[in-house]
């Protein structure tokens, strides 16, 4: 049980455009998810945190209105890189709380290239 | 504040050898969860041990042992009798009993070579 999942697991993309990462609980409901990002060689830096049906809380020094995060339902939270650049390149990985705040489960992960 | 750190960024060892990996955390909170992860290349994080701060017991899981020390702060990571599929980076992270935030150590990479 407690699976997460990642669509798509890789993406490339031209700078400017704007790409969408959908994380999913396939089989509980997470009232809460997070966002990660990770670079090359570098620790899991917590980019946002999602509850259902209300705005997203954003850690310091990201910007919400390129990385907007939509919690619309108890399974599925989205990503989206808005007017995405090369240094946006990097992965992104999601997790989802089950009942508890420490049963934090991860999804496989978004690579996101940005040429 | 939280702070996880691994002091070791790179570890290599030949097949066989038993490899520590050290965790040191902070925290002012007296109820705290410790993870470990490893994380393959493929990405994929995948969870090892959770201990919460009440459970000082060490744990041993077939070739895995943790040992966890309030005194010194530490909740270090023992593999016995490495493997090449060990190699990998390894996450030690904390959550603090009144959060849900992990906050994530640096990472050691293990490489087992033949």
């Amino acid at each position: 049980g407690a699976v997460v999942s990642q669509h798509p697991s890789w993406v490339i993309c031209k700078s400017g455009t704007s790409v969408k990462i959908e994380c999913r609980s396939l089989d509980f409901q997470a009232t809460t998810m997070f966002w990660y990002r990770q670079f090359p060689k570098q620790s899991l830096m917590l980019m946002a945190t999602s509850n259902e049906g209300s705005k997203a809380t954003y850690e310091q020094g990201v910007e919400k209105d390129k990385f907007l995060i939509n919690h619309a339902s108890l399974t599925l939270s989205t990503l989206t890189v808005t007017s995405a650049h090369p240094e946006d390149s990097s992965f992104y990985i999601c997790s989802a709380n089950d009942r508890a705040p420490y049963e934090q489960y991860f999804g496989p992960g978004t690579r996101l290239t940005v040429t | 504040a939280q702070k996880v750190t691994q002091a070791q960024t790179e570890i290599s060892v030949v097949e066989k050898e038993d490899v520590t990996l050290d965790c040191v955390y902070e925290t002012r909170d007296t109820t705290y969860y410790l993870f470990w992860y490893k994380q393959p290349p493929s990405g994929e994080l995948v969870f090892l041990i959770r201990r919460n701060s009440f459970d000082e017991q060490n744990e041993i899981s077939g070739r895995y042992s943790w040992n966890f020390q309030k005194s010194t702060s530490s909740f270090n990571f023992t593999i016995t009798a490495s493997q090449v599929v060990d190699s990998a980076v390894y996450f030690c992270a904390l959550l603090t009993g009144g959060g849900n935030k992990l906050t994530f150590g640096t990472g050691t990479q293990l490489k087992v070579e033949l």
